[in-house]
């Protein structure tokens, strides 16, 4: 997974409770981004990263806030979990906004 | 209005044939084309990229670009079982000033034995 991962692995959480998902690369690219994926949806952009601190929203970022303290972590919170937020998430990592893109091993969250 | 199409699946071929994957794209401008193979619950894989009109071939892959139709293609001569999977199609978009990569939402793969 090019030096990705993504932790938890799985999660189940409650309705109101808020929720982070971490992701860290140790390859030094300097975008990384949120999907989350779900069927009949594919591929859904929530959040992006062009550096420490830089972040900017994609399609689907309603409900989702992110962070870059470092350049190996990319963190996703819900800050209250709703159930339309079940899904699988992925971190990725590129060296341009619209170059290759490397995933990680995702995230199965389930919002009870 | 969708930026990355996919034809409509599941695809089924038998173990030998080839298997033929389509993506269509509405951005002329779009410059890079990228495939990625995503096995059942596990992470999509970078497996072809074409920048230029033609074909690039890799192995048994085969990608095809032609800028004119806005379509790309992926071909998989002597399909294995191990070869079922889903298949993203994935081009740059531009909107505005930007170009993100946008991913089509995927064509499912069998390869019958």
């Amino acid at each position: 997974d090019a030096g990705i991962t993504q932790s938890p692995r799985h999660k189940v959480t409650e309705t109101g409770t808020p929720v982070t998902l971490r992701c860290h690369q140790t390859e030094n690219h300097r975008y990384m981004y949120w999907y989350r994926q779900d069927p009949g949806h594919g591929l859904r952009l929530i959040h992006y990263s062009y550096g420490v601190k830089d972040t900017d929203k994609g399609e689907v970022s309603d409900g989702y806030s992110v962070s870059r303290s470092k350049t190996e972590d990319f963190l996703l919170t819900l800050e209250s979990a709703t159930s339309s937020q079940t899904s699988v998430y992925f971190c990725a990592i590129g060296t341009s906004l619209d170059y290759e893109q490397y995933f990680g091993p995702g995230t199965r969250l389930t919002v009870t | 209005q969708k930026e990355v199409e996919q034809n409509s699946g599941p695809l089924s071929v038998p173990e030998g044939a080839i298997a033929s994957l389509n993506c269509t794209y509405s951005d002329r401008g779009s410059q890079s084309f990228f495939w990625y193979r995503q096995y059942s619950g596990k992470s999509p894989e970078l497996i072809m990229f074409i920048y230029s009109n033609g074909d690039k071939e890799d192995g048994r892959f085969t990608a095809q670009l032609n800028k004119a139709s806005q379509y790309v293609s992926l071909l998989i001569r002597d399909s294995q079982p191990s070869d079922s999977a889903t298949y993203l199609c994935a081009v740059n978009i531009y909107t505005g000033a930007n170009s993100k990569l946008t991913f089509g939402k995927g064509i499912t793969l069998s390869v019958r034995p």
